[in-house]
């Protein structure tokens, strides 16, 4: 199957400072990712729609000025916490769309993310 | 109410056993429908995806009424690595074929 990854996998800041988490398609093109978010116990919350070339497309009550996205290529899309705080701490996955064969999403490893 | 509910569990259940889970949606315009497995701290994998006329996979059994908006999940002979969380994932309707909706999940522990 299509390989999916995020770096890092895990990482610890202080409060009040950014943090970039990136995905990468590695074997096929994405022109669609989709950055998720999950807290212990909860199922996985949709946060956005990263595009290839425009502006992603944010669900309902999730800051945009807060967590940035860019997907600047076919194969990377980024996420990046702005001035964090303990409560967002959590468990962010991203997915990749692949338009080719059985239009499956497939998920990264999941970056774990302590802002203490 | 939730766009996606499943019973949390956890199912406790021997070695060898057939387990079910279920699953209700509430957007009845929703296309696909699929369940996930997802290990303690790892992310999602797809386990099958859920056809109208039923489908199989070895000892995994789905199916869907879209009558009743209700997707189901069987297990049969149950191995320890089965335990896992099941999640009931679903995909379309009006928001856009490619957003998922994912359950909270079904936690299955398989004992000894």
């Amino acid at each position: 199957g299509a390989v999916v990854s995020q770096h890092p996998s895990w990482v610890i800041c202080k409060s009040g400072t950014s943090v970039k988490i990136e995905c990468r398609s590695l074997d096929f093109q994405a022109t669609t990712m989709f950055w998720y978010r999950q807290f212990p116990k909860q199922s996985l919350m949709l946060m956005a729609t990263s595009n290839e070339g425009s502006k992603a497309t944010y669900e309902q009550g999730v800051e945009k000025d807060k967590f940035l996205i860019n997907h600047a290529s076919l194969t990377l899309s980024t996420l990046t916490v702005t001035s964090a705080h303990p409560e967002d701490s959590s468990f962010y996955i991203c997915s990749a769309f692949k338009r080719e064969g059985s239009y499956e999403q497939y998920f990264g490893p999941g970056t774990r993310l302590t802002v203490t | 109410r939730k766009e996606v509910e499943q019973d949390p569990g956890p199912f406790n259940v021997p070695e060898g056993a057939t387990v079910a889970f279920n699953c209700t949606y509430s957007n009845s315009a929703s296309q696909s429908f699929f369940w996930y497995r997802q290990d303690c701290r790892k992310e999602p994998k797809l386990l099958m995806s859920v056809y109208s006329s039923g489908n199989e996979d070895g000892r995994f059994t789905a199916q869907l009424n879209r009558a009743s908006q209700y997707i189901s999940l069987l297990i049969r002979d149950s191995k320890l690595s089965d335990s896992a969380t099941y999640l009931c994932v679903v995909n379309g309707g009006n928001t856009g074929f490619q957003k998922l909706v994912f359950g909270t999940g079904t936690r299955l522990l398989v004992s000894p």
